[in-house]
């Protein structure tokens, strides 16, 4: 079974700018998680997606939104990038339930902000 | 709010000497629990987890960890740790109800010299 892939893998932007961020869940999963990882915070959670609806949103402003399609693919935008954005962001799927359900992660896409 | 304590932030062993490294969450309620752990240059990959049951789990790669209830504990041991066991790790939490999201510690940066 093939993992979780995001795309693309690095990124560099500038202030201002928004970007797109695509993850492609394991197969049969339909749950997909964003996580933004930086050294001084950890890991964040995003926002969690389930059948095209976002059921939980972590603490994030406004700019950082997401969305899933029919085939559980998921993106995620920020919008308005601040030097702060600068993160690794993770996508995590898992079949149903990520309280019960084993999270798989990707390789992260590697976002900076200059 | 949940959150979830990972007291040892930098641990540094040589090869053959026992690990342990602590996690302590804060929920009163039912709770999942889990160690991630991140190789250099790899995906975050799960180590172990604790749902319910035998309170002493096994993971992959030697790893273990005990589900101490009373004193919101979810410990990772290993007995006797090798080069290769150099990585990051993160304990996290759910909570197995409506929320779906995983919670974690900030991490331990484990660097085990040969």
């Amino acid at each position: 079974k093939a993992g979780v892939t995001q795309t693309p893998r690095y990124l560099i932007k500038t202030r201002g700018q928004q970007v797109t961020l695509s993850c492609s869940p394991i197969s049969g999963h339909r749950s997909v998680s964003w996580y933004q990882q930086t050294p001084g915070q950890g890991l964040q959670f995003l926002f969690e997606y389930f059948s095209e609806t976002q059921r939980n949103k972590g603490n994030f402003p406004g700019r950082f939104s997401g969305r899933q399609f029919s085939n559980s693919r998921s993106e995620m935008n920020v919008s308005t990038l601040e030097l702060g954005d600068s993160a690794l962001y993770l996508c995590a799927s898992s079949f149903q339930r990520p309280s019960t359900d084993t999270q798989y992660f990707g390789p992260g896409t590697r976002l900076t902000v200059l | 709010a949940q959150s979830v304590s990972q007291h040892n932030h930098h641990v540094i062993l040589s090869e053959a000497a026992s690990l342990e490294l602590g996690c302590n969450y804060s929920y009163g309620g039912t709770v999942n629990l889990f160690w991630y752990v991140q190789y250099p240059g790899q995906h975050l990959q799960l180590l172990l987890k604790y749902f319910s049951g035998d309170p002493l789990v096994k993971g992959i790669k030697g790893f273990e960890a005990e589900f101490i209830k009373s004193k919101f504990s979810f410990n990772l041991r290993k007995p006797s740790v090798q080069w290769s066991d150099t990585a990051e790790y993160f304990c996290a939490v759910t909570v197995n109800t409506g929320f779906q999201k995983l919670v974690f510690g900030t991490g331990t940066r484990l660097l085990v010299s040969p």
